[in-house]
């Protein structure tokens, strides 16, 4: 039974260039949570998807970020052009209901942190 | 604009003594408030988490006491144990949304 996947751990990139970062959600769940935590500060949340529906973004920059939750495989976050700022750890989670529901605990992700050069 | 302010930054406590954060919230709407315990290199992990119809959610050494009309709850870790070492976060949200606001967090040593 194998927890939130995210993928890659450890990104490095250039400034310019894209990210990727990748979430598998446990199975059965169908919500999914972005969020970013800078060093030494709390997590931030920065969108809410269900399966190919993006139900809240209002935490997310509104150039250079995307992010989708396809019917078939990962929720994917994207960020185009990085620049420096973008250094920090990108945590998913994911819900069989939207969290809060129900007492219904969202699973965080071990994250992926994000190294911009 | 910081929704949930999270208090001390940090706390050093002793093997067998009390652990106390302090969260408070601005925004009424709040109905939902959870503590996360977080290690070094691990996502947050659900440690407890308590509505408003309560004042007080105890599980093992961990309780959350809840003050609705001053919009504070807490986290006390009784009995500390160098393995509580970790940061706390707390958080809110309502049933409505699907996202929660964190506090900054709480970095916590317990010395042997």
């Amino acid at each position: 039974n194998a927890g939130v996947m995210q993928n890659p751990r450890h990104l490095v990139r250039r400034r310019g260039q894209e990210a990727r970062l990748r979430c598998s959600p446990m199975k059965g769940h169908s919500h999914v949570y972005w969020y970013r935590q800078l060093p030494e500060e709390g997590l931030k949340f920065m969108v809410y998807l269900q399966k190919e529906n993006i139900i809240d973004e209002s935490g997310m920059p509104k150039e250079r970020f995307s992010a989708e939750f396809p019917k078939e495989g990962p929720s994917i976050l994207r960020i185009q052009q990085v620049v420096r700022g973008d250094s920090a750890a990108y945590f998913c989670a994911s819900s069989p209901f939207p969290q809060g529901r129900l007492n219904t605990e969202a699973f965080f992700g071990q994250g992926t942190r994000l190294t911009v050069v | 604009q910081q929704q949930v302010k999270q208090s001390p930054q940090s706390l050093i406590v002793q093997k067998g003594g009390i652990s106390i954060i302090n969260c408070a919230y601005e925004n009424t709407a709040f109905d939902y408030f959870p503590w996360y315990q977080q290690f070094p290199g691990k996502g947050p992990a659900l440690l407890i988490a308590i509505r408003p119809d309560v004042s007080e959610k105890k599980e093992g050494r961990f309780t959350i006491s809840f003050n609705k009309s001053a919009k504070q709850f807490s986290l006390h870790i009784m009995d500390s144990q160098p393995g509580d070492s970790a940061t706390y976060f707390c958080a809110a949200g309502t049933d409505s949304w699907g996202k929660l606001q964190f506090g900054a967090g709480t970095q916590v040593v317990v010395t042997p």
